[in-house]
């Protein structure tokens, strides 16, 4: 049982370039989710999903796409990165997509780095 | 959006209880209260959650007072290995209806030995 696992680990883009970031979940949950962290900073949700087919905006969504085509996989895609998008990021999933849940199980993140 | 206001950090020594407070004022009927714990260099793992008075698990106690405007994660007789930054979140309801789980900035506890 792996849980939540993120793909690549650390990543250099040059400004512009496109890339997938992916996050695959073997528990079978509902809800999946991704967050960005700056240094010192809390997290911030970019792009959440409830099932298999639909998503939905979180705080910071401009400059990133997401698709939930399937229950485990939760690829979050960076159009044309920009500096500003350097951070490190992580995906979540839970079971359950309501208010209670038995906590959001978070992947080991990977670290971007845009120059 | 229910908002948390929580102190940004806190020094505490090992071996003794730490509290941490979450203010919570617009908290929604159906919201729950989630508090999770973060290393340097991991994501964050979830610690304990509450909906309304007294939750207690094998690593914390979590207490939410009848108004629900405010909570508070007790962890007892700390350790060094306690160090690291703690998030109260409430839960909300996002356009789908699913559940849109928003993180403040969180405290960073340090333990001294």
């Amino acid at each position: 049982n792996a849980g939540v696992t993120q793909t690549p680990k650390f990543q250099v883009l040059k400004t512009g370039q496109s890339m997938t970031l992916q996050c695959a979940q073997d528990m079978n949950h509902e809800y999946m989710s991704w967050y960005r962290q700056d240094p010192g900073m809390g997290l911030r949700l970019i792009h959440y999903s409830v099932g298999a087919g639909i998503t939905d905006q979180g705080e910071v969504p401009n400059g990133y796409n997401v698709s939930r085509s399937t229950t485990e996989d939760f690829p979050l895609r960076l159009l044309s990165a920009a500096p500003s998008q350097t951070s490190v990021y992580f995906c979540a999933s839970s079971y359950h997509a309501g208010p209670e849940t038995s906590g959001y199980t978070f992947g080991s993140g990977t670290r971007l780095t845009v120059v | 959006l229910a908002k948390t206001t929580q102190p940004i950090s806190m020094d505490s020594y090992e071996g003794q209880e730490v509290n941490i407070t979450c203010s919570h004022n617009n908290i929604a009927t159906n919201d729950y209260i989630t508090w999770y714990q973060q290393f340097p260099s991991q994501g964050p793992r979830f610690i304990i959650q509450g909906y309304k008075t007294k939750v207690t698990n094998e690593v914390a106690s979590l207490f939410i007072p009848a108004d629900r405007k405010s909570s508070t994660l007790s962890l007892p007789r700390v350790s060094l290995s306690d160090t690291a930054v703690y998030y109260c979140l409430v839960g909300d309801m996002g356009g789908t209806g699913g559940f849109k789980t928003i993180f403040g900035a969180g405290t960073r506890l340090f333990v001294k030995a």
